[in-house]
């Protein structure tokens, strides 16, 4: 199985901060990694797939980079809303893993 | 307009076998390429892949829980099932179905999720 790795487990930041969540895989996984934002008791939400695909209706604000391994997803001005837990997932090969979320919280 | 909503029981009994229902509208099961997958989430831990089921009846399912899963599509009825036997108290979880457009993909949209208690 591929495992994948994100840090922080969790951070806290203020409205305007700059946020980098990184996710690692255990192996090359190519660009086919997702993002997710959760918000306590709702479905997650795709934010970016295939790396730094944004999704239609995503803000701008959001960003993902990186490839084979290492990745990143960049929040460039937090928002209140943004406050959410985040997961990335590999879609390269089943079993389809997820990190273990990074928790943004408010400072 | 894609939507997906899941339904089963609340609570089941150790041993017991849950069978959960995806209901999907907005999309047809029987488009190449689209595919309907199933996500646990245990209470205040991360999402774990289950399963997955496409338009052409391929499926997959995480290795861990293989011999206890079994994952079916309806697709007259836009329902796809996932059959989990002998449940243990590990097996607490919100469980959610998801659409993925194409493969393996991403999935783009999620039902709101069902809480399932493994209690005695």
């Amino acid at each position: 199985d591929i495992q994948m790795t994100q840090s922080p487990f969790s951070l806290s930041a203020s409205v305007g901060d700059r946020v980098t969540i990184t996710c690692r895989a255990s192996q090359t996984i190519r660009n086919y990694l997702n993002w997710y934002q959760q918000k306590p008791g709702l479905a997650p939400k795709l934010l970016i797939y295939a790396a730094s695909t944004l999704r239609p209706g995503v803000p701008s604000r959001f960003s993902g980079s990186g490839s084979e391994t290492d990745f990143t997803l960049t929040i460039s001005s937090l928002q209140l809303e943004d406050f959410a837990t985040y997961y990335c997932q590999q879609s390269y090969d089943p079993p389809l893993t997820f990190g273990g979320g990074t928790k943004v919280e408010i400072k | 307009q894609i939507t997906l909503k899941e339904s089963g029981p609340a609570v089941v009994k150790p041993t017991q076998t849950l069978t959960l229902t995806c209901s999907f509208s907005g999309f047809s099961l029987s488009t190449s390429g689209v595919g309907v997958g199933w996500i646990r989430q245990p209470p205040g831990k991360a999402l774990e892949w289950l399963a997955i089921i496409f338009w052409d009846g391929d499926k997959r399912h995480s290795p861990s829980l293989r011999n206890r899963l079994t994952i079916t599509k309806d697709t007259s009825k836009n329902q796809v099932v996932l059959t989990m036997t002998n449940v243990d108290p590990m097996d607490t979880a919100t469980y959610y179905c998801a659409h993925s457009p194409s493969g393996y993909d991403r999935f783009d949209y999620w039902g709101q999720g069902t809480l399932v208690t493994v209690s005695s």
